[in-house]
């Protein structure tokens, strides 16, 4: 069965600062897709970003970036310059190509100090 | 365009009673999938439709059921409600140009006493 560890509960970070999320995942597939949601406390869940796992190169949006270590599985969000409205609960997902289902892991949730 | 909605926002039910959740996907979008959001479990995957037809469903017992109409609408239906049933109930819509994209909704909160 395909599962997804965050081992990090909560973290916090100095705005501006950079901050890392971990996410670990097990699975036996070889085609599939990590992502990284961000859920305010308004609940609506957002895309921040997406890894596809024949890719090899890191994906980048704006200021997140994901560390994708495929023999590892492993799957790190970093944010850069940190602002307050980056506080929220973080999900990393999984999903094998091909379904919709997508597996999320426990969450982060992260706090931004000013 | 339009966001994916769901309604109502909030519910409050009472044990033994039965409820049922509306979710209006993307326009075009004719993926619709249902997740359950408890402090205990997490994010757990309840079933997804694509064109009116159960394609998936996750590991929650029979009492939880979905359909979805002609015009990719979807409800769930949860009966005998169960304090544990109290949860947030979010769907989420794709589309099959983009089936790696899901789209959430504000998500129905569902406190059953």
């Amino acid at each position: 069965a395909q599962t997804v560890t965050q081992s990090q509960p909560e973290m916090s970070v100095q705005e501006a600062e950079t901050v890392t999320l971990s996410c670990t995942y097990d699975t036996s597939e070889s085609d599939y897709y990590l992502f990284w949601y961000k859920q305010p406390p308004s609940r609506q869940m957002i895309l921040v970003i997406r890894q596809e796992a024949y890719k090899q190169q890191n994906a980048t949006e704006n200021r997140f970036s994901v560390n994708f270590q495929k023999a590892a599985k492993s799957f790190s969000l970093k944010i850069s310059d940190s602002q307050l409205g980056d506080a929220a609960m973080y999900f990393c997902a999984y999903r094998i190509q091909g379904a919709q289902k997508l597996v999320f892991g426990q969450g982060t949730r992260l706090t931004i100090n000013p | 365009k339009a966001g994916v909605t769901q309604t109502p926002r909030y519910l409050i039910k009472t044990r033994g009673q039965q409820v049922t959740l509306s979710c209006s996907p993307i326009s075009g979008h004719r993926s619709v999938s249902w997740y359950q959001q408890t402090p205990g479990q997490g994010l757990q995957f309840l079933f997804e439709y694509f064109s009116e037809t159960q394609r998936n469903k996750g590991n929650f017992p029979g009492r939880f059921s979905g359909r979805q109409f002609s015009n990719s609408r979807s409800e769930m239906n949860v009966s005998t409600l169960e304090l544990g049933d109290s949860a947030l109930y979010l769907c989420a819509s794709s589309s099959y140009l983009t089936p790696y994209e899901q789209y959430f909704g504000p998500g129905t909160r569902l406190t059953v006493t």
